[in-house]
């Protein structure tokens, strides 16, 4: 079985500010973990997603994630929010590699980037 | 190319009527899931298609929701009777193919079902 856990519902960063939102996962196989991010009255749109190969992923719009298998953690980052970053993300772990298996999303985290 | 598209956007109905979904995927995808948010919460897997055949539909919550998708291309999601706890938003996602390259999933833009 596997789930996501997202810390914080909700998190607010001032513009410039870095943003970090966590998220830790639980496999019994070796995970694909994706970002997914949904803007106001749109559909989900995948930032980044780890394959197995590089622990460092690097996604759309200068968002970044590191996978950690030690702490089984997928957090994600940028260094400086932008007004436009304010959406919902999720967190998403599937497996195993190289499958077309569902999806197990967490709970999601609504970003406020305030000016 | 299209992304993927869901059919209505919104749709109000009451408790016992039904109520049809359709999305169609990216062409050429054979892979074609159906995912649920109910009222904040987590998104929920529903069920899997590959092609015309359905994969895993272990997500369906009761035989009041019936999905097709046949000759592989679109796919419906029934709900015949709608009840209230039926109410979220229903995604619908495609994927290409299995191997390492192809696994991510594209999703629409969601059908909001509001059940009076």
């Amino acid at each position: 079985a596997q789930s996501v856990t997202q810390l914080g519902s909700h998190v607010s960063v001032s513009e410039g500010a870095l943003v970090l939102l966590r998220c830790n996962y639980s496999s019994s196989v070796p995970p694909y973990l994706f970002w997914y991010v949904q803007y106001p009255n749109q559909g989900l749109q995948l930032l980044l997603k780890y394959t197995s190969a590089a622990t460092l992923v690097k996604g759309i719009n200068g968002f970044e994630a590191e996978f950690k298998k030690s702490e089984t953690s997928f957090h994600l980052t940028k260094p400086s929010a932008h007004m436009s970053d304010a959406a919902e993300y999720f967190c998403a772990v599937s497996g195993p590699s190289g499958s077309a298996r569902q999806l197990t999303f967490g709970s999601g985290t609504q970003l406020t980037v305030l000016p | 190319e299209a992304g993927v598209t869901q059919f209505p956007s919104h749709s109000v109905i009451e408790k016992g009527q039904t109520v049809t979904l359709r999305c169609d995927p990216i062409s050429g995808h054979d892979n074609l899931y159906w995912y649920r948010r109910v009222m904040g919460k987590e998104i929920k897997f529903l069920l899997h298609f590959v092609k015309e055949s359905k994969q895993d539909e272990s997500g369906m919550p009761n035989n009041r929701f019936l999905a097709e998708r046949t000759g592989g291309t679109y796919s419906t999601l029934k709900v015949q009777p709608a009840e209230l706890e039926d109410s979220g938003v229903y995604f619908c996602a495609s994927s290409q193919r299995q191997d390492r390259a192809t696994v991510t999933q594209y999703f629409g833009p969601g059908t909001r079902l509001t059940v009076l």
